[in-house]
């Protein structure tokens, strides 16, 4: 079965510096990959996916993440992070084929300080 | 606007009542889901609907029905409700599995008392 793990329960950075929320994943086969982020008292909204292709996808907002197959890893980045940036973030696996429901990560409270 | 529709945002149930919450794509999705957020526990799939006609199980089903009425609508029932069903429930809808990702409503908060 698959699974996701963000290790880090919140994420603290000052305005204009660059950010990583980490994911690392377990799943048979090749993944599908993705980032999602939720705003207070809202949906989650789509960031970005990685399915095959470059390591390094990029998204939504200027976010960015790199596709680690060896350290099965799928690191969410962004070069400077803005005060709106603030908000819920969620890594999430489905195996390569099938109909495989997406499995998420615990979240990653992201706070971006002025 | 075209996207995921869940009724009602907000309820709350004494225990031992029932409810049924609401879901509509108009995306003409072939796959729907229910997830569950609780803090500190992520999302946590409760059924979903691969396609019209079928449902399946997902991580945390028990306590909860759903019905596939038809390609566009997917609820979920609670028969009788407990504290322990009190979370936020989010429908999210698919072209067909994960390819394309999901389109996620806007979430129904719960409380049971």
């Amino acid at each position: 079965a698959q699974s996701v793990a963000q290790p880090e329960d919140q994420v603290n950075v000052a305005e204009g510096n660059p950010l990583t929320v980490k994911c690392t994943y377990s799943v048979s086969g090749n993944p599908y990959l993705f980032w999602y982020v939720q705003y207070p008292n809202r949906g989650l909204q789509f960031l970005l996916k990685y399915i095959t292709g470059d390591n390094l996808v990029k998204g939504s907002y200027g976010f960015e993440a790199e596709f680690n197959k060896s350290q099965t890893s799928f690191h969410l980045k962004k070069p400077s992070a803005l005060v709106s940036d603030s908000a819920l973030y969620f890594c999430a696996v489905s195996p390569f084929r099938g109909n495989t429901p997406l499995v998420f990560g615990k979240g990653t409270r992201l706070s971006v300080i002025a | 606007n075209a996207g995921v529709t869940q009724t009602p945002k907000f309820q709350v149930l004494k225990t031992g009542q029932s409810m049924t919450l609401q879901c509509a794509q108009d995306m003409n999705h072939n796959s729907m889901y229910w997830y569950r957020q609780d803090p500190g526990m992520g999302l946590r799939l409760i059924y979903y609907s691969a396609s019209e006609g079928t449902t399946d199980k997902g991580e945390v089903p028990n306590g909860y029905n759903v019905s596939r009425l038809n390609k566009r609508e997917f609820s979920l029932r609670l028969e009788s409700a407990a504290p322990s069903q009190t979370s936020v429930y989010f429908c999210a809808s698919s072209v067909q599995g994960a390819d394309y990702g999901y389109t996620f409503g806007s979430g129904t908060r719960l409380t049971v008392v």
